[in-house]
């Protein structure tokens, strides 16, 4: 069953710019982790936070960062764009760090 | 970087025709094997989680195997219907890790 959401469906930034993305995981899900998905390629782990703190990182640089909240929604946050940032960006919200995870529609970032 | 193989890439059928997929994935550190199913516009769909060497999997027309030995995976469907056009997906989970290491995906498109 999936119930996770995500906000805005479609973003377009310029360059340099500072992005944030929203996310509202399935209720009761303690976890919420963040993919990107650039054109021809698979989704791609970011980060994942379990009950509000980073529990792990995948291959992205400090200016992709995120935050979640105790009513189960979350952010990311994107500083200083870069044409590569433009992706479909994927949240999923899970019970607890290995369990299945749901996923969200994405939200689609443009940066020109 | 996770080598995580999907093939074919693409695959065209006709309607009623079985097929199946193919994911290869490492065979070292496994923790779970996840297919997921994804429609156009939509979310991906938790399909099928698979952990243990030899498990089989079952949801309709669609089963799935799995052998961490060799590190692969296969994806049937029984009768293809057009309902069944979609990319699937599938991500393999460490041992020792939290993420999802996606393929690329195989885009299925079922004519009538």
């Amino acid at each position: 069953e999936t119930g996770v959401t995500q906000s805005p469906t479609h973003l377009i930034k310029t360059r340099g710019q500072q992005v944030t993305l929203r996310c509202s995981s399935q209720s009761g899900h303690n976890t919420v982790s963040w993919y990107q998905q650039a054109l021809g390629q698979g989704p791609q782990f970011i980060f994942q936070y379990y009950r509000e703190e980073e529990n792990g990182r995948g291959n992205f640089p400090p200016r992709f960062s995120g935050l979640q909240f105790p009513n189960y929604s979350s952010e990311l946050n994107v500083n200083a764009l870069e044409l590569d940032d433009s992706a479909l960006y994927l949240c999923a919200s899970s019970l607890d760090s290995r369990d299945t995870q749901y996923f969200g529609p994405g939200t689609r970032l443009t940066v020109l | 970087i996770l080598n995580v193989e999907q093939s074919p890439q693409s695959l065209h059928v006709q309607e009623g025709d079985s097929t199946n997929f193919t994911c290869s994935f490492p065979s070292s550190n496994f923790y779970a094997l996840h297919w997921y199913r994804w429609e156009t516009a939509k979310s991906p769909e938790a399909l099928f989680v698979m952990t243990l060497n030899g498990d089989e999997k079952k949801k309709g027309r669609i089963s799935a195997t799995l052998n961490t030995k060799e590190g692969y995976s296969y994806l049937y469907i029984k009768g293809s219907q057009p309902e069944d056009s979609a990319t699937y997906l599938c991500a393999f989970m460490e041992n020792s890790g939290y993420a999802l290491n996606f393929g690329k995906g195989t885009s299925l498109l079922v004519t009538p």
